[in-house]
């Protein structure tokens, strides 16, 4: 069974940075593209980019390049992003996603960012 | 970037009536392949978002078959035939055609 499990929910002082992970399990890691998406608050969903975990390459959307750090480990099997020079802009829920080659097969349960002083 | 666009509900929609999602898009998402670059997602409240429909028009596994995707190169329609109380959520179109990946701000469907 295909599973992606983040990390928990995370605060971040103004200026800080936060990492998160997400675990894959039951799938060849390296087969499949991860991708990040961001949710703000009672608001829609937001692409922020992919890496692909065999070679490490990445793509990131313009608005979040200085933003977030995608990189995977795959002697564990993780995918993390990292969000740096935080503020209040960046509360919101992270998740991440695989992609199945054509659309977001499975999801990680989305992990709670919450900047704050 | 390509900008999506959906339409509201008249909601609550009472249940075992049809519900009709629209998203439009700013450019075709029809491809030279002949395939539209669309995907429909569904988020239940405090949940993950899921799959519903790929391809335009083509159901995920596992997904009813009360549900139907639909369209042309810049205009869509997902299709709920009957709802019912599990179909409550936050439905959101998706393109893939070109990156960065842009989804529609999505459509709440609540139930009577």
């Amino acid at each position: 069974e295909v599973q992606l499990q983040q990390s928990g929910p995370e605060v971040g002082r103004p200026g800080s940075s936060v990492k998160i992970s997400c675990k894959a399990s039951g799938y060849t890691f390296t087969d499949y593209v991860m991708n990040w998406v961001k949710q703000s608050p009672g608001q829609g969903l937001e692409w922020i980019g992919w890496i692909d975990p065999e070679y490490g390459s990445t793509d990131y959307a313009e608005k979040f390049k200085k933003k977030a750090t995608l990189t995977a480990d795959t002697s564990s099997n993780t995918a993390y992003i990292q969000l740096s020079s935080l503020t209040s802009e960046d509360t919101a829920t992270y998740f991440c996603a695989r992609w199945g080659n054509y659309y977001f097969d499975y999801w990680g349960q989305g992990v709670m960012v919450t900047v704050s002083s | 970037d390509i900008v999506m666009t959906q339409g509201a509900l008249p909601n609550p929609v009472p249940s075992g009536e049809s519900a009709s999602i629209t998203c439009q898009s700013s450019k075709s998402l029809l491809h030279s392949n002949g395939k539209t670059y669309l995907n429909w997602y569904l988020q239940r409240p405090g949940q993950s978002p899921q799959l519903l429909i790929y391809w335009m028009s083509t159901r995920a596994s596992g997904v009813s078959d009360r549900f139907s995707g639909s369209g042309s190169g810049t205009d869509f329609t997902l299709k709920i035939s009957s709802v019912e109380a599990e179909d409550v959520g936050v439905y959101y179109c998706q393109q893939f055609l070109e990156y960065p990946l842009t989804f529609g701000s999505g459509t709440k469907l609540e139930i009577k």
